[in-house]
Protein backbone atom coordinates (compact mmCIF):
# COMPACT_ATOMS: atom_id res chain seq x y z
CA UNK A 1 0.00 0.00 0.00
CA UNK A 2 1.32 3.59 -0.79
CA UNK A 3 1.92 5.99 2.12
CA UNK A 4 -0.04 8.38 -0.24
CA UNK A 5 -2.89 7.41 -1.50
CA UNK A 6 -5.22 9.87 -4.36
CA UNK A 7 -8.90 9.65 -4.83
CA UNK A 8 -10.18 9.76 -7.44
CA UNK A 9 -7.57 8.87 -9.76
CA UNK A 10 -9.34 10.57 -12.71
CA UNK A 11 -12.15 12.78 -12.88
CA UNK A 12 -13.70 14.49 -15.19
CA UNK A 13 -16.50 17.69 -15.03
CA UNK A 14 -18.51 19.89 -16.55
CA UNK A 15 -17.32 23.78 -16.39
CA UNK A 16 -18.96 25.09 -12.94
CA UNK A 17 -18.76 22.34 -10.83
CA UNK A 18 -17.60 21.94 -7.39
CA UNK A 19 -14.34 19.65 -7.45
CA UNK A 20 -12.92 17.69 -4.70
CA UNK A 21 -10.15 15.79 -4.49
CA UNK A 22 -9.08 13.88 -1.57
CA UNK A 23 -5.23 12.83 -0.14
CA UNK A 24 -4.78 9.60 3.04
CA UNK A 25 -1.45 9.12 3.93
CA UNK A 26 -0.63 6.42 6.43
CA UNK A 27 2.71 8.11 8.53
CA UNK A 28 2.98 10.91 10.61
CA UNK A 29 3.68 13.59 9.05
CA UNK A 30 5.24 17.34 9.28
CA UNK A 31 3.26 18.80 6.28
CA UNK A 32 1.10 18.09 3.62
CA UNK A 33 1.94 19.92 0.54
CA UNK A 34 -0.88 20.30 -2.58
CA UNK A 35 0.91 20.76 -6.27
CA UNK A 36 -0.88 21.26 -10.14
CA UNK A 37 0.95 19.86 -12.98
CA UNK A 38 -0.05 21.05 -16.42
CA UNK A 39 -0.56 19.12 -19.06
CA UNK A 40 2.92 20.97 -20.05
CA UNK A 41 4.25 19.27 -17.32
CA UNK A 42 5.55 22.30 -15.13
CA UNK A 43 4.92 21.65 -11.23
CA UNK A 44 3.18 24.37 -9.74
CA UNK A 45 2.68 24.73 -5.37
CA UNK A 46 -0.36 25.27 -5.06
CA UNK A 47 -0.63 24.91 -0.75
CA UNK A 48 1.69 23.47 1.71
CA UNK A 49 -0.76 22.59 4.90
CA UNK A 50 0.17 21.12 8.82
CA UNK A 51 -3.26 21.89 9.87
CA UNK A 52 -6.92 23.71 9.39
CA UNK A 53 -7.44 25.44 5.84
CA UNK A 54 -6.38 27.16 3.20
CA UNK A 55 -7.93 29.18 0.47
CA UNK A 56 -6.21 31.29 -2.71
CA UNK A 57 -8.63 32.27 -4.86
CA UNK A 58 -11.06 29.39 -5.83
CA UNK A 59 -8.68 26.55 -4.47
CA UNK A 60 -9.26 25.31 -1.04
CA UNK A 61 -7.61 22.72 1.13
CA UNK A 62 -8.16 21.20 4.22
CA UNK A 63 -6.26 19.12 6.83
CA UNK A 64 -7.61 16.39 9.24
CA UNK A 65 -4.28 15.13 11.13
CA UNK A 66 -6.19 13.17 13.39
CA UNK A 67 -7.71 11.25 10.17
CA UNK A 68 -4.60 11.46 8.03
CA UNK A 69 -6.84 13.16 5.18
CA UNK A 70 -6.54 16.02 3.15
CA UNK A 71 -8.73 17.67 0.58
CA UNK A 72 -8.26 20.17 -2.37
CA UNK A 73 -11.61 21.68 -3.55
CA UNK A 74 -12.31 23.63 -6.46
CA UNK A 75 -14.97 25.89 -6.55
CA UNK A 76 -16.58 27.17 -10.16
CA UNK A 77 -14.29 24.71 -12.04
CA UNK A 78 -12.71 25.88 -15.35
CA UNK A 79 -11.21 24.66 -18.48
CA UNK A 80 -8.24 26.10 -17.60
CA UNK A 81 -7.92 23.96 -14.27
CA UNK A 82 -7.64 21.01 -16.23
CA UNK A 83 -4.50 19.69 -14.81
CA UNK A 84 -3.06 16.93 -12.68
CA UNK A 85 -3.25 17.72 -8.83
CA UNK A 86 -0.65 15.85 -7.17
CA UNK A 87 -0.60 15.46 -2.99
CA UNK A 88 2.85 14.90 -1.32
CA UNK A 89 3.76 14.59 2.73
CA UNK A 90 6.71 15.98 4.37
CA UNK A 91 8.07 13.27 6.65
CA UNK A 92 11.43 14.48 8.53
CA UNK A 93 13.74 16.67 7.04
CA UNK A 94 13.62 17.60 3.39
CA UNK A 95 11.92 14.74 2.30
CA UNK A 96 8.13 14.46 0.33
CA UNK A 97 6.76 11.14 -0.73
CA UNK A 98 4.01 11.96 -3.40
CA UNK A 99 0.78 10.46 -4.30
CA UNK A 100 0.37 9.34 -7.99
CA UNK A 101 -1.81 12.14 -8.88
CA UNK A 102 -5.46 13.28 -9.59
CA UNK A 103 -5.76 14.45 -13.74
CA UNK A 104 -8.96 16.79 -13.48
CA UNK A 105 -10.24 17.49 -16.77
CA UNK A 106 -12.72 20.03 -17.02
CA UNK A 107 -15.15 20.31 -20.32
CA UNK A 108 -16.60 23.23 -21.53
CA UNK B 1 11.68 35.41 -13.59
CA UNK B 2 13.38 34.17 -10.85
CA UNK B 3 12.89 30.16 -10.65
CA UNK B 4 14.29 26.68 -11.30
CA UNK B 5 16.33 26.26 -14.26
CA UNK B 6 16.39 23.06 -16.07
CA UNK B 7 18.56 21.84 -18.81
CA UNK B 8 18.22 20.23 -21.41
CA UNK B 9 14.40 19.94 -21.96
CA UNK B 10 14.81 16.40 -23.94
CA UNK B 11 17.66 13.91 -24.19
CA UNK B 12 17.59 10.58 -26.21
CA UNK B 13 20.91 8.71 -25.16
CA UNK B 14 21.84 5.37 -25.86
CA UNK B 15 22.41 2.70 -23.76
CA UNK B 16 25.84 3.07 -21.81
CA UNK B 17 26.09 6.75 -22.93
CA UNK B 18 26.74 9.38 -20.22
CA UNK B 19 25.01 12.98 -19.44
CA UNK B 20 24.91 15.29 -17.02
CA UNK B 21 21.28 16.91 -16.25
CA UNK B 22 21.98 20.49 -15.67
CA UNK B 23 19.99 22.83 -12.48
CA UNK B 24 20.38 26.26 -11.27
CA UNK B 25 18.20 28.09 -9.11
CA UNK B 26 18.64 31.84 -8.62
CA UNK B 27 16.21 32.19 -5.49
CA UNK B 28 18.79 31.82 -2.83
CA UNK B 29 17.29 28.91 -1.37
CA UNK B 30 19.38 26.38 0.48
CA UNK B 31 17.70 22.59 -0.34
CA UNK B 32 17.60 21.34 -3.72
CA UNK B 33 16.34 17.81 -5.15
CA UNK B 34 16.13 15.92 -8.11
CA UNK B 35 12.94 13.95 -8.59
CA UNK B 36 12.18 11.38 -11.20
CA UNK B 37 8.49 10.91 -12.54
CA UNK B 38 7.23 7.90 -14.62
CA UNK B 39 4.06 6.82 -15.25
CA UNK B 40 1.56 5.65 -13.03
CA UNK B 41 3.84 6.06 -10.00
CA UNK B 42 4.50 9.59 -8.00
CA UNK B 43 7.39 11.72 -8.19
CA UNK B 44 10.35 9.62 -6.84
CA UNK B 45 13.47 11.55 -5.44
CA UNK B 46 16.83 10.22 -6.36
CA UNK B 47 18.97 12.83 -4.25
CA UNK B 48 18.64 15.56 -2.61
CA UNK B 49 21.15 18.68 -0.99
CA UNK B 50 20.03 20.15 2.13
CA UNK B 51 22.83 23.03 1.83
CA UNK B 52 25.56 23.79 -0.27
CA UNK B 53 28.30 20.99 0.28
CA UNK B 54 26.04 18.44 1.40
CA UNK B 55 24.04 16.13 -0.85
CA UNK B 56 22.34 12.55 0.58
CA UNK B 57 20.56 9.91 -1.32
CA UNK B 58 16.76 9.55 -2.05
CA UNK B 59 14.41 6.53 -2.81
CA UNK B 60 16.01 5.63 -6.01
CA UNK B 61 19.84 6.73 -6.10
CA UNK B 62 21.49 3.79 -7.94
CA UNK B 63 22.66 4.63 -11.85
CA UNK B 64 23.02 8.54 -10.24
CA UNK B 65 25.57 10.97 -8.91
CA UNK B 66 25.35 14.46 -8.00
CA UNK B 67 27.01 17.72 -7.64
CA UNK B 68 25.91 20.28 -5.93
CA UNK B 69 28.66 22.94 -7.17
CA UNK B 70 27.96 25.78 -5.32
CA UNK B 71 24.29 27.44 -3.48
CA UNK B 72 22.92 28.16 -7.11
CA UNK B 73 23.34 24.89 -8.67
CA UNK B 74 22.76 21.17 -8.45
CA UNK B 75 23.64 18.48 -11.38
CA UNK B 76 22.64 15.05 -11.72
CA UNK B 77 24.79 12.53 -13.62
CA UNK B 78 24.25 9.34 -15.10
CA UNK B 79 26.97 7.22 -15.56
CA UNK B 80 26.12 4.34 -17.77
CA UNK B 81 22.18 5.22 -18.55
CA UNK B 82 20.40 2.45 -19.14
CA UNK B 83 16.63 1.71 -20.46
CA UNK B 84 15.30 1.95 -17.59
CA UNK B 85 16.39 5.54 -16.52
CA UNK B 86 13.81 6.28 -19.09
CA UNK B 87 11.98 9.16 -17.30
CA UNK B 88 11.09 12.67 -17.07
CA UNK B 89 13.34 14.24 -14.37
CA UNK B 90 12.36 17.61 -12.62
CA UNK B 91 15.16 19.65 -10.68
CA UNK B 92 13.47 21.41 -7.47
CA UNK B 93 14.34 24.04 -4.35
CA UNK B 94 13.09 24.99 -1.36
CA UNK B 95 13.95 27.25 1.49
CA UNK B 96 15.47 24.95 4.42
CA UNK B 97 13.11 23.64 6.63
CA UNK B 98 11.84 26.25 9.40
CA UNK B 99 10.87 29.13 7.01
CA UNK B 100 9.51 27.52 4.33
CA UNK B 101 7.94 29.01 1.10
CA UNK B 102 6.94 25.68 -0.81
CA UNK B 103 8.80 24.62 -3.31
CA UNK B 104 9.38 25.72 -6.56
CA UNK B 105 9.85 22.86 -9.43
CA UNK B 106 11.89 23.19 -13.20
CA UNK B 107 9.88 22.73 -16.44
CA UNK B 108 11.57 18.89 -16.36
CA UNK B 109 13.85 17.06 -18.70
CA UNK B 110 12.70 14.31 -20.54
CA UNK B 111 15.12 11.51 -21.30
CA UNK B 112 15.03 8.87 -23.46
CA UNK B 113 17.53 5.93 -23.56
CA UNK B 114 17.22 3.34 -26.30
Amino acid sequence: KNEVEQSPQNLTAQEGEFITINCSYSVGISALHWLQQHPGGGIVSLFMLSSGKKKHGRLIATINIQEKHSSLHITASHPRDSAVYICAVKRGAQKLVFGQGTRLTINP
Amino acid sequence: NAGVTQTPKFQVLKTGQSMTLQCAQDMNHNSMYWYRQDPGMGLRLIYYSASEGTTDKGEVPNGYNVSRLNKREFSLRLESAAPSQTSVYFCASSEAEGRYYGYTFGSGTRLTVV
